[in-house]
């Protein structure tokens, strides 16, 4: 299994401020995600993050928004830039390992309210 | 059209019914995956599925390839059960696509 931990669990933000959220899994794995679901949506990928190499982004969303770093196989930062209140959502990284287990596991989530 | 559709949206039961979750999608898939979600809004994985059927505890998931369809059944539904619950599909990569959750209420 993965355990997987975030860091804030929630906080509260001031429009145009920034806000780097923190995750830590306790095994090395080769790919993570950032999801974000927004008040009453389901889950939206924001991107793959891949160790050594740029982040890969889905549709609608883009590096200067939301600036992601994987700097080795147990740690990703995801940040979200010039917040506005539409930014207010839950974040999740997950990891896949199938490579060892047959599952995909999720953090926690990080809470986002923009004022 | 969303490529993942569940069905019922909201659920209430009593404790101790049966519960049954419907997944239908449209693409095609390497694995299914049935998720918990409480309302701290942690995500739990219960299932990943390519055929057939998994057991876990009062958790049964089965999928059906050919007709692209999945349930989740609950037996004995408790108050502790309450959650939502969400379907996702995975295609030939690693990437998921989600419904939009069944909000599953089971009242003591």
């Amino acid at each position: 299994s993965a355990v997987i931990s975030q860091k804030p669990s929630r906080d509260i933000c001031q429009r145009g401020t920034s806000l780097t959220i923190q995750c830590q899994v306790d095994s090395q794995v080769t790919m993570m995600f950032w999801y974000r679901q927004q008040p009453g949506q389901s889950l939206t990928l924001i991107a793959t993050a891949n160790q050594g190499s740029e982040a890969t982004y889905e549709s609608g969303f883009v590096i200067d928004k939301f600036p992601i770093s994987r700097p080795n196989l147990t740690f990703s930062t995801l940040t979200v830039s010039n917040m506005s209140p539409e930014d207010s959502s839950i974040y999740l990284c997950s990891v896949d390992t199938r490579e060892v287990t047959d599952t995909q596991y999720f953090g926690p989530g990080t809470r986002l309210t923009v004022l | 059209k969303n490529e993942v559709e569940q069905s019922p949206q909201n659920l209430t039961a009593q404790e101790g019914e049966f519960i049954t979750i419907n997944c239908s999608y449209s693409v095609g898939i390497s694995a299914l995956h049935w998720l918990q979600q409480h309302p701290g809004g942690g995500i739990v994985s219960l299932f990943m599925l390519s055929s057939g059927k998994k057991k876990h505890g009062r958790l049964i998931a089965t999928i059906n390839i050919q007709e692209k369809h999945s349930s989740l059944h609950i037996t004995a539904s408790h108050p502790r059960d309450s959650a939502v619950y969400i379907c996702a599909v995975q295609p030939n990569d690693y990437k998921l696509s989600f419904g939009a959750g069944t909000t599953v209420t089971v009242r003591a």
